[in-house]
């Protein structure tokens, strides 16, 4: 198993792009989450879905940030326009759906945003 | 509003020690908490989840307690080794079908050979 796959591994944008950052979770895997990674705030969680379903995207920071599972084996988070302060690690992580199951995290996009 | 907190300083421990480390957390009742190990560059990696209803569980070198009354899980790694150097997550997961995986920030483990 590939594991949880993101890409790119590193962006390095300049303030006012669009971001666009890909995830591929583990096959039949059926929840997935995206978090950011600060020194500041460690690891927030930003939006996660169930079987494609968004089901609570409470902390996605504002409307510049969105996030699509078209399918079972891609997920995209989208921020536009990009801000210096969004400059970031940013986690994909997959898991089964029980609550208890545990995260399979991606190895992250760092995101620099000039 | 529900807070974690971990140890809030590095730990460095000498090789062959045990390491132990802290989780605390408050305003919520969680029914299992998972701890994660992540290094540099990487994201974090599952090592053990523990019910409410379980005391102590281990894995290995690995063990880790979980007291509700206290509202603390303790981590702890015996004979630990420098490869074991890492910084070390907290999850507890309330009880309900909510996914809300909040982490601790963490603690960074040094171990010194």
């Amino acid at each position: 198993d590939a594991g949880v796959i993101q890409s790119p591994r590193h962006e390095v944008t300049e303030m006012g792009q669009e971001v666009t950052l890909r995830c591929k979770p583990i096959s039949g895997h059926n929840s997935l989450f995206w978090y950011r990674q600060t020194m500041m705030r460690g690891l927030e969680l930003l939006i996660y879905f169930n079987n494609n379903v968004p089901i609570d995207d409470s902390g996605m920071p504002e409307d510049r940030f969105s996030a699509k599972m078209p399918n079972a084996s891609f997920s995209t988070l989208k921020i536009q326009p990009s801000e210096p302060r969004d400059s970031a690690v940013y986690f994909c992580a997959s898991s089964l759906l029980p609550q208890n199951s545990p995260l399979h995290f991606g190895n992250g996009t760092r995101l620099t945003v000039t | 509003s529900q807070k974690i907190e971990q140890n809030s300083e590095a730990l460095n421990i000498q090789e062959g020690k045990t390491a132990t480390l802290t989780c605390n957390y408050t305003n919520y009742s969680p029914a299992y908490l998972q701890w994660y190990r992540q290094d540099p560059g990487r994201g974090p990696v599952f090592l053990l989840l523990i019910r409410e209803n379980e005391k102590e569980k281990r894995k290995e070198r690995l063990k880790v307690t979980f007291d509700t009354t206290l509202k603390q899980s303790l981590f702890h790694i015996t004979a630990s080794q420098p490869a074991d150097s890492a910084t070390y997550l907290c999850a507890p997961i309330p009880s309900g079908s909510a996914r809300q995986l909040t982490f601790g920030s963490g603690t960074q483990l040094t171990v010194l050979p």
